[in-house]
């Protein structure tokens, strides 16, 4: 099993909306709706941002959203702050009921 | 409110087995659908899943680590061991548990909403 597959960064800046891609395959993006999203800031433990492809945990900015179409899951950061500066990780279950993390997206603030 | 914590020794040699404590509160391994994961990261790099622990006789492995990783009950049922042989300097990197989320009633599949704060393991001779 590979990694998920992710831009090794994206920038934007105060204010903007960017969004971050997450390609897997037929073994765990496309066939489950079972994607979360993660933050992590540097030295930290990751957050639970989006889980099951679109849901937010409480607490969590609805400046935060997710979506899925095919095998590429997608976490799109609207009203972008300073305070979104950080790494990304997504993460799918799979068919061999086990879970991949993608290879991580750093997001810069301009 | 759910809190984990990882320990285990900063350092081990090559070839040698790692042995991590998660100590945890604020729930039960004993209500349906509630586990514990662990997950690593190599300094600098990505998140890897190494696995899940519901109970003893369910448990879920990285499939490239399978036959190195076993997670076992500690000695108070509030913990969870993870045992990984034959180490490595590419196993360095810090480790976390976390809980799977849950909530209204369910538990929800590779989402964990509470983390450990990790342990920095160094693979070194």
């Amino acid at each position: 099993q590979s990694a998920l597959t992710q831009p090794a960064s994206v920038s934007g800046s105060p204010g903007q909306s960017i969004t971050i891609s997450c390609t897997g395959t037929s073994s765990d993006v496309f066939g489950y709706d079972y994607v979360s999203w993660y933050q992590q800031y540097p030295g930290k433990a990751p957050n639970l941002m989006i889980y099951d492809v679109t849901n937010r945990p409480s607490g969590v900015s609805d400046r935060f959203s997710g979506s899925k179409s095919g095998n590429t899951a997608s976490l799109t950061i609207s009203g972008l702050q300073a305070g979104d500066e950080a790494d990304y990780y997504c993460s799918s279950y799979t068919n061999s009921n086990t879970q991949l993390f993608g290879t991580g997206t750093r997001v810069t603030v301009l | 409110q759910i809190t984990l914590k990882e320990s285990g020794p900063t350092q081990v040699k090559p070839t040698q087995t790692l042995t991590l404590t998660c100590d945890f509160s604020g729930f039960s391994l004993s209500t349906s659908g509630v586990g514990v994961g662990w997950i690593r990261q190599p300094p600098g790099k990505a998140l890897e899943w190494l696995g899940i622990f519901y109970r003893d006789v369910d448990k879920r492995y990285s499939p490239s680590l399978r036959n190195r990783l076993t997670f076992t009950r500690g000695t108070s049922q509030n913990q969870v061991v993870l045992s990984m042989t034959n180490m490595d300097p590419v196993d360095t990197g810090t480790y976390y548990c976390a809980h799977r989320y849950c909530s209204g009633g369910s538990c929800y599949l590779g989402a964990f909403d509470v983390w450990g704060q990790g342990t920095m393991v160094t693979v070194s001779s």
